[in-house]
Formats: C-alpha cells, sequence, structure tokens
C-alpha cells in the first residue's frame, strides 16, 4: 500500500514566519506534488517534482518555494507566511496514478 | 486553455435515486480523465480513470470527446456515498500532472 504522509494535520502560524510543510512518501515515486485545496476553486497545483533536485512551478507558485534533497522527501515552504495563505495543503506522489497525503490546514493569523 | 468544469457545486439526492455529476474539460490533445473522491475526514482517493472502464462502488463514467465531457453516473445512490467529488484530466506526458476541478459535494439524504 502506498504511503504519503504530511508532517502536521494541523497548524497555526503568525503572519511574516517562515514556515516549512513536509511530505514524505515510500513508494520510490519519482514525481511528487503540493496541491492546496479552497472550497469552490479545488486543487491548485503550486509545484511539483520530478526527480531529485528538480522542481517545476504549477499554477499559483507565487510566495511558495520547494526542495526536493531526497527522493522520498518534498518540502513546500512558505517565505513569508501570509493570511491569504490560510488553506488546506495536499501532498502527492505518482507513479501512474496520484497518490494523496491526508493534508495540512494551515491557519495564519 | 486547459480546464476542467464541474458545473454543480453541491448535488443533493435522495437515497436510491440516480446520479450524475457532471465535469466537462477543455484540452488540446487526448487527456485521461480521473473522478477523484474525498470522503469526510478521509484523504483524497482516486474513483476511476476513463482508461480503466470499470465501475467502482456502483460509479461508471463515459468519455464522450464529441462533447468533451467525463459525468460520473451511478444509478441508485447510497448514503454513504455523500462525499466530494472532483473531475481532473492528465495530459499524456510522464509527469502526470493533475488539472483539477472545482468539485462537486454529493449528499445523499436518506
Amino acid at each position: 500500500d502506498v504511503k504519503v504522509t504530511q508532517s502536521s494535520r494541523y497548524l497555526v502560524k503568525r503572519t511574516g514566519e517562515k514556515v516549512f510543510l513536509e511530505c514524505v512518501q515510500d513508494m520510490d515515486h519519482e514525481n511528487m506534488f503540493w496541491y492546496r485545496q479552497d472550497p469552490g476553486l479545488g486543487l491548485r497545483l503550486i509545484y511539483f517534482s520530478y526527480d531529485v533536485k528538480m522542481k517545476e512551478k504549477g499554477d499559483i507558485p507565487e510566495g511558495y518555494s520547494v526542495s526536493r534533497e531526497k527522493k522520498e522527501r518534498f518540502s513546500l515552504i512558505l517565505e513569508s507566511a501570509s493570511t491569504n495563505q490560510t488553506s488546506m495543503y495536499l501532498c502527492a506522489s505518482s507513479q501512474n496514478q496520484q497518490y494523496f497525503g491526508p493534508g495540512t490546514r494551515l491557519t495564519v493569523t | 486553455a486547459q480546464r476542467v468544469t464541474q458545473p454543480e457545486k453541491l448535488l443533493s439526492v435522495f437515497k436510491g435515486a440516480p446520479v450524475e455529476l457532471k465535469c466537462n474539460y477543455s484540452y488540446s490533445g487526448s487527456p485521461e480523465l480521473f473522478w477523484y473522491v474525498q470522503y469526510s475526514r478521509q484523504r483524497l482517493q482516486l474513483l476511476l480513470r476513463h482508461i480503466s472502464r470499470e465501475s467502482i462502488k456502483g460509479f461508471t463514467a463515459d468519455l464522450n470527446k464529441g462533447e468533451t465531457s467525463f459525468h460520473l453516473k451511478k444509478p441508485f445512490a447510497q448514503e454513504e456515498d455523500s462525499a466530494m467529488y472532483y473531475c481532473a484530466l492528465s495530459g499524456m506526458d510522464s509527469s502526470y500532472k493533475l488539472i483539477f476541478g472545482s468539485g462537486t459535494r454529493l449528499l445523499v439524504r436518506p
């Protein structure tokens, strides 16, 4: 069974803080993704990575960066959190289909 | 432009009634189409994909290239079908990057 885990289920941060969201997969998948999920907007792709140290911007990369130092780990970084980044963040990895993590609900106050 | 449209935010039906969740897409090329489902307090999971041509939990979806649609159907809804449903498409490359619709919440009333 594919396992995608995310470091936190709930996170509360203050405006301007640097935030790290971690994602780990255990199936040796090459592709990993970060989405944010908002009501009425569905899932929007922030960044994805198709190999270690490789990354590509998705549809809404502004205000975010990513890091993929090891194949199994893909980190999303909010350099300076803002209130409009309050959202549910989903990580996924894929081989021939995408497998999702449980999500991290981030609140920025 | 590549886009997935789910016109209904909420679909409410009674148990035993037929269900159809609509999905239309815009894509230049031959995409692969998916339906994902998220039950309450659970992670998003794949329900079905058009290339598999299979029925999962009684749900089916047929790709209509002429109408660029991939509607999800079930003849008799069950209360446990209540969930958020997302239609998504992927280009035929190796990245498996998905474009999602905005989602439809299905509520099946007893």
